[in-house]
């Protein structure tokens, strides 16, 4: 069973934190991670798509890596604002002809102001 | 926001009867895929639809079926409905012949079962 586990599952900070969570799944063998950004009553945002041990991405100023060789990725946020607040899930993309998603359980954020 | 659309928003049903959710995917997307999100749980798969044929089915039983219609459409049906139906349901639209399969989700549907 394939298993893509996140931590923490919840998280407050204060306005103007950084802040890093993080994405740990079993298998190297897999077709793409994404990270998704996710407030209440909306739609999941795509931020990431990331497939090569090393990437790294960067919108403003949330960025992530990915490390293939021990399993995980982070996600960071830099000066964290509290428009930031959502959960961000991890779901990872094992290919084949179907390419669905195994998702973590999201890592809720909240930012104070 | 990104352009799949899902309806109801949310509703509520008794157990044993059968709901139909529906979604609308991105224009120029001709995958739906289908999650569950259970109270505190990541969102499940359910199963994917390419072209009008089931391409893929995750661990849920035969009462949830859906369909795709011409215009890539989707809907989702659950029959017999159980208490532990109770859940948000996603879709997401995508496009295989996208790098990395990128799936753009709609907000939802709240199913609730009593």
């Amino acid at each position: 069973i394939l298993n893509v586990e996140q931590s923490p599952q919840s998280l407050h900070v204060q306005e103007g934190d950084s802040t890093n969570f993080t994405c740990s799944f079993p298998s190297s063998n897999f077709y793409a991670l994404h990270w998704y950004r996710w407030e209440t009553a909306k739609s999941p945002e795509a931020l990431f798509v990331m497939t090569l041990n090393g990437d790294e991405k960067k919108k403003g100023r949330i960025s992530a890596t990915l490390n293939t060789k021990e399993g995980y990725s982070y996600l960071y946020i830099k000066g964290s604002q509290p428009e930031d607040s959502a959960t961000y899930l991890c779901a990872l993309n094992y290919g084949g002809s179907q390419g669905n998603l195994i998702f973590g359980k999201g890592t809720k954020l909240s930012v104070k102001p | 926001e990104t352009g799949v659309t899902q309806s109801p928003t949310h509703l509520i049903k008794t157990r044993g009867q059968q709901v139909t959710l529906r979604c609308s995917s991105q224009s120029g997307h001709n995958t739906v895929s289908w999650y569950q999100q259970a109270l505190g749980q990541g969102p499940q798969f359910i199963f994917q639809y390419y072209r009008e044929e089931e391409n893929g089915r995750g661990n849920f039983p035969p009462r949830f079926s859906g369909l795709q219609f011409p215009n890539y459409s989707s809907e989702l049906n659950v029959n017999a409905l159980e208490l532990d139906d109770s859940a948000l349901y996603l879709c997401a639209s995508s496009n295989p012949g996208l790098v990395a399969r990128e799936q753009y989700f709609g907000p939802g549907t709240r199913l609730t079962v009593t």
